[in-house]
């Protein structure tokens, strides 16, 4: 299976506790996306890369939330000091990329991770 | 603000007829626009895609239309089958971030 992979499928969390999640985009996307997803809602972008480095970042971003992309490869998202407003569905995207933007550079999507904080 | 919107939470129609998802954007900067489609406890799949120059693009039982003057897009299945059963999303773009509607859950009744 050559698409898009997260872990932790699901976790679930106290209040407080830090977790981090990781992505592991396509290989040989150069791009790649942070979502979450909360019920009733489409994905809200959080944050990207190109390559290694974090390009763009959401005002949804709090302090609290950290992304890397240490190698250009696999991603990692990190929630400290988890609220319960941090349950939600995170997904991960890549796309071939390229600077400006492609027409054709659509995003594949993991299957995400669900957050639960108790 | 939602700039990608999906009036109509859910749809149903009879296998074998059309379906017509829509959407409506309010940036006028958005250039390309996609619909993914999306099982429970999956993420999003990629379904189709149109590029602002077009007002159409056609991929077997899919076809999307963009109105720009409108601001609306639409997604039609033809015909309708039960397997198309999912929540559906519209998004656009504008450089670097895609925005997404809230969703359309299809049901195609066999």
């Amino acid at each position: 299976d050559t698409g898009v992979s997260q872990d932790p499928r699901h976790k679930i969390t106290k209040r407080g506790q830090n977790v981090t999640f990781r992505c592991d985009p396509i290989s040989e996307h150069n791009r790649l996306y942070w979502y979450r997803q909360t019920l009733g809602q489409g994905p809200e972008f959080l944050t990207y890369f190109q390559n290694e480095a974090q390009l763009e970042k959401s005002r949804l971003l709090s302090d609290r939330f950290s992304a890397e992309r240490p190698k250009g490869s696999f991603s990692t998202l990190e929630i400290q000091r988890t609220e319960q407003g941090d349950s939600a569905m995170y997904l991960c995207a890549s796309s071939l990329g390229g600077a400006p933007i492609l027409p054709t550079d659509t995003q594949y999507f993991g299957p995400g991770t669900r957050l639960t904080v108790l | 603000d939602q700039q990608v919107k999906q009036n109509s939470p859910s749809l149903s129609v009879q296998e074998g007829r059309i379906s017509i998802l829509n959407c409506d954007y309010t940036n006028s900067m958005f250039d390309y626009f996609l619909w993914y489609k999306k099982y429970p406890a999956e993420g999003p799949t990629f379904l189709i895609s149109i590029s602002s120059i077009k007002d159409k693009n056609e991929d077997g039982r899919f076809t999307v239309f963009l109105n720009k003057s409108a601001k609306h897009l639409s997604l039609h299945i033809v015909p309708s089958q039960p397997g198309d059963s999912a929540v559906y999303f519209c998004a656009a773009s504008a450089g670097n971030q895609f925005y997404f509607g809230t969703g359309t859950s299809l049901t195609v009744i066999p």
